[in-house]
């Protein structure tokens, strides 16, 4: 099945600078990558996704790169505020039709430091 | 859109009792749901797949006498713990599919005694 491995585990920055987080998967069929960020006891909350189709996808601060053919895919956050330190998981999926599992990574702690 | 709530959000009960956790997608319909469970400091492990009308798929590891999982309708699943122990004790977190994204409810904390 699907292996998904993250890096690093913790991570932390100054405020203003970016921060990168990184994934590889295992299971070549995977073709939906989405990022959750959870905050302290709080559910996980969908930041941003990429498909297989797609190399790249930003949203204002966030992008996601994605790399087929090494089975591996980052987050970037640019210019970091206090607000995003959070826990960050990645997850992968095969998605087929309206069913797909998601198999999490471990999870980057990342703290941001004003 | 895109709403899940799940209840309750915390429970605490004594070891050999059994706990019903509620999983709704409020303004959708859900085929498909998931049940995650999630240790402190750790990340979410998939228990199963829950399927409206249909019997849930069990991850390898998850004992499907003990977590017991009913999808009686497009917006309602719930995960029955039965007979917990303390070492049942966790986070336990549905989620809801709609396309290919999925959208989590609040969690339930919960404490076995």
């Amino acid at each position: 099945g699907e292996n998904v491995e993250q890096h690093p585990s913790t991570l932390s920055v100054q405020e203003g600078d970016s921060a990168v987080i990184k994934c590889t998967y295992s299971d070549s069929a995977s073709n939906y990558f989405p990022w959750y960020k959870q905050e302290l006891g709080k559910r996980p909350q969908l930041i941003i996704d990429i498909r297989s189709n797609v190399g790249e996808k930003k949203d204002q601060r966030i992008a996601v790169t994605l790399n087929k053919t090494a089975k591996h895919f980052s987050l970037h956050i640019t210019e970091t505020q206090p607000e995003d330190s959070a826990v960050y998981f990645c997850a992968a999926s095969t998605f087929r039709g309206s069913q797909g599992n998601l198999i999490f990574g471990k999870g980057t702690k990342l703290s941001v430091k004003p | 859109g895109a709403v899940v709530s799940q209840h309750p959000s915390r429970v605490i009960c004594k070891s050999g009792t059994s706990v019903k956790i509620e999983c709704r997608s409020l303004d959708f319909q859900a085929t498909t749901m998931f049940w995650y469970r999630q240790f402190p400091k750790q990340s979410l492990m998939l228990m199963a797949t829950s399927n409206e009308g249909s019997k849930a798929t069990y991850e390898q590891g998850v004992e499907k006498d003990k977590f017991l999982i009913n999808h009686a309708s497009l917006t309602l699943s719930t995960l029955t713990v039965t007979s917990a122990h303390p070492e049942d004790s966790s986070f336990y977190i549905c989620s809801a599919s709609r396309a290919d994204t999925q959208y989590f409810g609040p969690g339930t904390r919960l404490t076995v005694l």
